[in-house]
C-alpha cells in the first residue's frame, strides 16, 4: 500500500481563490510527521508547512494551512488567496516513527494558477 | 544564511564514466540526505547520514552507487560506472534533529 497518496495529478485555480490539495497517508505508528513541499518549475524543493501527529491544532504558515484530519488519515494543504507564483508541483511527505528522519514522498500535484 | 549547496548544477557525461556529486549542508545541521527524482519513480531517498554516519542506505540502487560524508560540512555521492538509467535530478537535503529538511537546488544528471 502507498504510504502517501496524492490523488490529484493536476489542479487549476483562479488567482485570489483558495485551493485544497489532497493528501492521505497510511501508518500504524502513533508518532509521525507530515510535511508539504513546493517545487517550482526552476526545480528547487521548498519547505512549506509541518504537522506533527500529536499537534492539537492545524498548522498554519501565512497563506498555507494544513487541514489535519487524523481519523481519516488526511493532511490536505489549503492555499488561500492564490497567486500566480503559487503555480508549481506540491509534494506531501511523511516521517514515520520517532527513531527516523526518513521522509516518504507522494507523487505530487501540479497546481496551475490562472489570472 | 547559506542554504544547502550542491555542485555541479548540471552534469552531462558518457555511459561508463565516474560521476561525483557534491553537497555542503547547512552549518549546524546534523542530518544529511541524498534523494533522486525521476518522472517514473518520483522522489526517492537514497541514503541519509546522522553526524556523518550512514544510518539508512536501503534506497541506494546498487553497488555502483556510493556516498560518503567525511566531515560535517561535506558529502559526496558517486556513481561508477554510470549508466543512462541513472539520469535524474539528485537532491541533497539537510536538517537539524527532526526539524524540516532543507533541500539544495539539485544536480541534473544526464548520462548519454
Amino acid at each position: 500500500a502507498q504510504k502517501i497518496t496524492q490523488t490529484q495529478p493536476g489542479m487549476f485555480v483562479q488567482e485570489k481563490e483558495a485551493v485544497t490539495l489532497d493528501c492521505t497517508y497510511d501508518t500504524s505508528d502513533p508518532s509521525y510527521g507530515l510535511f508539504w513541499y513546493k517545487q517550482p518549475s526552476s526545480g528547487e524543493m521548498i519547505f512549506l508547512i509541518y504537522q506533527g501527529s500529536y499537534d492539537q491544532q492545524n498548522a498554519t504558515e501565512g497563506r498555507y494551512s494544513l487541514n489535519f484530519q487524523k481519523a481519516r488519515k488526511s493532511a490536505n494543504l489549503v492555499i488561500s488567496a492564490s497567486q500566480l507564483g503559487d503555480s508549481a508541483m506540491y509534494f506531501c511527505a511523511m516521517r514515520e516513527g520517532r527513531n527516523t528522519d526518513k521522509l516518504i514522498f507522494g507523487t505530487g500535484t501540479r497546481l496551475q494558477v490562472f489570472p | 544564511d547559506a542554504g544547502v549547496i550542491q555542485s555541479p548544477r548540471h552534469e552531462v557525461t558518457e555511459m561508463g564514466q565516474e560521476v561525483t556529486l557534491r553537497c555542503k549542508p547547512i552549518s549546524g545541521h546534523d542530518y544529511l540526505f541524498w534523494y533522486r527524482q525521476t518522472m517514473m519513480r518520483g522522489l526517492e531517498l537514497l541514503i541519509y547520514f546522522n553526524n556523518n554516519v550512514p544510518i539508512d542506505d536501503s534506497g541506494m540502487p546498487e553497488d555502483r552507487f556510493s556516498a560518503k560524508m567525511p566531515n560535517a560540512s561535506f558529502s559526496t555521492l558517486k556513481i561508477q560506472p554510470s549508466e543512462p538509467r541513472d539520469s535524474a535530478v539528485y537532491f541533497c537535503a539537510s536538517s537539524f534533529g527532526y526539524q524540516p529538511q532543507h533541500f539544495g537546488d539539485g544536480t541534473r544528471l544526464s548520462i548519454l
